[in-house]
């Protein structure tokens, strides 16, 4: 069965700190592995994925999240954090086996103080 | 703004009662997902259409039900309605039922039952 976890309920990074967001997983089958944000009354919104290739993977404003296989990790990084960046983050993760189900961790919420 | 349509944004009614929530998905997208997003449960994946077709189930009650039409929209049918239903219900679509497509989301769905 495929799972998600992102440990962190909450992070707290003031304004041009990094930021690092966890998610680790659990797949049978090849992952496949998406970062969303969601701000208040607002869908979600993509960031990034990981399909097959380079471990960094690049998304929108200015995110990064890095692949670790060994770690069955995915965690979602930003050299350097924003107010505006403050949201509810959520890493999904897909199997190329057992069906298209994508799976949901439980969000981290991030407070970015300026 | 993802392309991804969902009506009504917001939706009170009684416990008992039946209601449908509609999605539009995004031109070209041939795969639709519904998701559960609750305080207290995360975000609940409920199923996927694929061109008209069931791909995957998650945790969908019985008293839930969704169909795909051929002009690709969807609904998601809810009823006998609990207080434990109120949520915000999500749409969301993908081009194919390829494992590494990205689901975009619309805005959401506010049901509340009272």
């Amino acid at each position: 069965a495929q799972s998600v976890a992102q440990p962190e309920d909450q992070v707290n990074v003031a304004e041009g700190n990094p930021l690092t967001v966890k998610c680790t997983y659990s797949v049978s089958g090849n992952p496949y592995l998406f970062w969303y944000v969601q701000y208040p009354n607002r869908g979600l919104q993509f960031l990034l994925k990981y399909i097959t290739g380079d471990n960094l993977v690049k998304g929108s404003y200015g995110f990064e999240a890095e692949f670790n296989k060994s770690q069955t990790s995915f965690h979602l990084k930003k050299p350097s954090a924003l107010v505006s960046d403050s949201a509810l983050y959520f890493c999904a993760v897909r199997s190329n086996t057992g069906g298209f189900k994508t799976i949901f961790g439980a969000g981290t919420r991030l407070f970015v103080k300026a | 703004d993802s392309g991804v349509t969902q009506t009504p944004k917001h939706l009170i009614t009684a416990t008992g009662q039946r209601v449908t929530l509609r999605c539009s998905p995004r031109s070209g997208d041939l795969s639709v997902y519904w998701y559960q997003q609750s305080l207290d449960q995360g975000l609940q994946f409920l199923i996927q259409y694929y061109n008209g077709e069931e791909r995957a189930k998650g945790n969908i009650l019985e008293r839930f039900s969704a169909q795909q039409f051929p002009d690709l929209h969807s609904e998601l049918n809810l009823s006998s309605l609990e207080l434990g239903d109120s949520a915000l219900y999500f749409c969301a679509s993908s081009e194919q039922g390829a494992a590494g497509n990205t689901i975009y989301f619309g805005e959401g769905s506010w049901l509340t039952v009272v």
